[in-house]
């Protein structure tokens, strides 16, 4: 099951902040928002992630709205090593590492 | 230095030809899992473990097994490799403790002609 919508693409410039979108219209209330990026075919890297206060770490930010049914991360400064894939996954409270990543948004910073 | 590490990175095999992918965690963390990525499905897990000798399987677990005899080390074994198992394989690691995240390691191609 899908439980996350993301855009397939994105592009941002240099130096800009990337605002990525996520859609999690069917969240429980023990699920966290986590993200996730994927440079060319290298292991998945963490990001950020939060249930649902907004969040900030010295990679980016986590905005949830209100009702929790959606997100977005931004990059601040978007930098070309910023091209990736970012995913976005709605994770049970407690599950180990059980990660359900959808195909993400594919990033790309243009100079 | 925290870190996922497998090996080997890169494998092309023969159909048929036992083989076993390696990946082993530096700290000490409960829960191991393998995945998959194929172009258009994404991540999908294969197994997982939650602590030594427990394991149990994930989305796709056919033609795959895997064993956790002690807490670092998640070896993934394919008895009889067919071409439908040419993908790009990930492990990952994560504590036990919830709200946590998981550590990726970075990927074994593996070709099966």
């Amino acid at each position: 099951d899908a439980k996350t919508t993301q855009p397939p693409s994105m592009d941002c410039a240099e130096g800009r902040a990337a605002n990525l979108p996520c859609n999690h219209s069917t969240i429980s209330g023990n699920e966290y928002v986590y993200w996730y990026r994927q440079i060319h075919s290298q292991g998945p890297q963490y990001i950020i992630h939060g249930l649902k206060n907004n969040e900030t770490n010295e990679m980016a930010s986590l905005i949830i709205t209100e009702d929790r049914k959606s997100s977005t991360l931004i990059l601040p400064h978007a930098t070309l090593r910023d091209t990736a894939v970012y995913y976005c996954i709605v994770r049970p409270r407690g599950t180990g590492n059980q990660f359900y990543f959808g195909t993400g948004t594919s990033l790309t910073v243009i100079p | 230095e925290a870190q996922v590490t497998q090996n080997p990175r890169y494998l092309i095999t023969v159909t048929g030809k036992k083989l076993t992918v390696t990946c082993s965690q530096n700290m000490n963390h409960e829960y191991m899992s393998w995945y998959r990525q194929d172009p258009g499905l994404g991540l999908r897990q294969i197994y997982y473990s939650m602590n030594v000798e427990v394991t149990d399987k994930g989305d796709v677990p056919e033609g795959y097994k895997v064993s956790r005899k002690e807490k670092r080390n998640f070896p993934l074994i394919l008895e009889s490799p067919s071409p439908n198992q040419t993908s790009l394989y990930f492990c990952a690691s994560s504590p036990r403790a919830p709200n946590t995240e998981a550590f990726f390691g970075q990927g074994t191609r593996l070709t099966v002609v």
